[in-house]
């Protein structure tokens, strides 16, 4: 089964507006990392967050980690239409060989 | 820089025949490579990683196979397709598993 579930599954909000999706997990990780995917091409990376880190930006993105509650959020302010796009979580585990693993995913639709 | 190299984009195979789809990367020493499957509207399969030459690690027992013939060069391949094999296959790299995943285009195999 996925480790990353990702929350809500689907998203659809104003050109504007700010989206908001969480992502749970339930094993030790080393890191989680956010991506993108426009729809039928590869994966983009966005933001990497170490488990010992608890907030991470860049540009209109902002993750934040709490490990205590295996669970992680990505906050994309003033959204654009060209944000539209699923957004997938994946965790890398701790200890050994360092799995990672992708949650779900959100789809998220910004309408112009 | 470093690129990542997949075809072909779309592939239509009959029940049966065989599968190679190859995966390269150029700009980087010794990558850490995977295959993943992506169901559609899903989140991705780890299906192989290998981290050297020679060396593959399967996540899930398949009809599907991979080799590293050389260092920068991932191959999947099955000897037999199954309709069940259809799907959004991925390949990415990274230099460590702290590190981002960099991914393909990725190819759309579609079995009749």
């Amino acid at each position: 089964s996925q480790q990353g579930e990702e929350d809500p599954q689907a998203l659809s909000i104003q050109e504007g507006e700010n989206a908001t999706m969480n992502c749970s997990y339930k094993t030790s990780i080393n890191n989680l990392q956010w991506y993108r995917q426009n729809s039928g091409r590869g994966l983009v990376h966005l933001i990497l967050i170490r488990s010992n880190e608890r907030e991470k930006h860049s540009g209109r993105l902002r993750v934040t980690l709490d490990t205590s509650k295996k669970s992680s959020s990505l906050l994309i302010t003033a959204s654009r239409a060209a944000d539209t796009a699923s957004y997938f979580c994946a965790t890398v585990s701790s200890g050994g060989y360092q799995k990672v693993t992708f949650g779900t995913g959100t789809k998220l639709q910004v309408i112009p | 820089s470093q690129t990542i190299h997949q075809w072909p984009a779309t592939l239509v195979q009959p029940v049966g025949s065989p599968l190679s789809l190859e995966c390269t990367v150029e700009g980087t020493s010794n990558p850490n490579l995977y295959w993943y499957r992506q169901a559609a509207g899903r989140g991705l399969q780890l299906l192989f990683y290998s981290v050297g030459i020679g060396q593959i690690s399967s996540e899930v027992p398949q009809n599907l196979s991979a080799s590293r013939p050389q260092d920068r060069q991932f191959i999947l391949s099955s000897k037999k397709l199954l309709l069940s094999d259809s799907g959004f296959y991925l390949c990415a790299w990274t230099q460590g598993e702290d590190r981002p995943q960099h991914f393909g285009d990725g190819t759309r195999l579609s079995i009749l």
